[in-house]
């Protein structure tokens, strides 16, 4: 079956540092690009970045880009969005996606994560 | 500010039809993908490309494009359709970035 699974719940204060990761099962996790997306509480969905694990070429939304880091260990199919310094603004859930690219008009994000909840507070 | 603008919400009969809509100038390149969330639970693919459905997902989904405006139809909503739904595409620099919709909270009365 092919899935994503993300690292548990995590409990932090502001300052501290935190990487998250998401481990792909069922398929060959280098060959597709995984994107990261933020949902803070009660609010919508915003994509936050991309990374093709292939080659680790990332690209980053505008509203995030120096904010976090998105990596990738493609030896054990897994992708992560890192911070090193949180704030209590990052309190949010953090799910990963596939993408699934049809051509230049068309892809999809087809495969999600369960999500990781990160909750800063001091 | 998102490149692409939903209705915060829309309400539909039980059994009625509804359309959901999804704003924004990269959509006469671009195709959108439209995802469903119900509470507490990751984001579901119902509809991407020209109207495409992936396995599982009732064929009362379905999806449409007309200019900088992409649908999703419901065809016959049901109580379990009940839920939040964004839109999703690439953003309009086109240059490996996607950007989602502010979402649509769906109610089916």
């Amino acid at each position: 079956e092919v899935q994503l699974v993300q690292s548990g719940a995590e409990v932090k204060k502001p300052g501290e540092s935190l990487k998250i990761s998401c481990e792909g099962f069922g398929y060959s996790f280098r060959n597709y690009w995984i994107a990261w997306v933020r949902q803070m509480p009660g609010k919508g969905l915003e994509w936050m970045g991309i990374i093709y694990p292939g080659d680790s070429d990332t690209r980053y939304s505008p509203s995030f880009q120096g904010q976090v880091t998105i990596s990738a260990d493609k030896s054990i199919s897994t992708a992560y969005l890192q911070w090193s310094s949180l704030k209590a603004s990052d309190t949010a859930m953090y799910y990963c996606a596939r993408l699934l690219d049809y051509s230049t008009w068309v892809d999809v994000f087809d495969i999600w994560g369960q999500g990781t909840m990160v909750s800063v507070s001091s | 500010s998102s490149d692409l603008t939903q209705d915060p919400a829309v309400s539909v009969a039980l059994g009625q039809t509804v359309r959901i809509t999804c704003q924004g100038d990269n959509l006469r390149t671009y195709y959108a993908s439209w995802y469903q969330q119900k509470p507490g639970q990751a984001p579901v693919v119902v509809i991407y490309g020209k109207n495409n459905r992936p396995s599982g997902i009732p064929d009362r989904f379905s999806g449409s494009r007309s200019g900088n405006t992409a649908s999703l139809t419901i065809t016959g909503a049901q109580a379990e359709d009940e839920a939040d739904y964004y839109c999703n595409s690439r953003d309009s620099s086109g240059n490996r970035r996607w950007v989602f919709g502010g979402g649509t909270k769906l109610t089916v009365l």
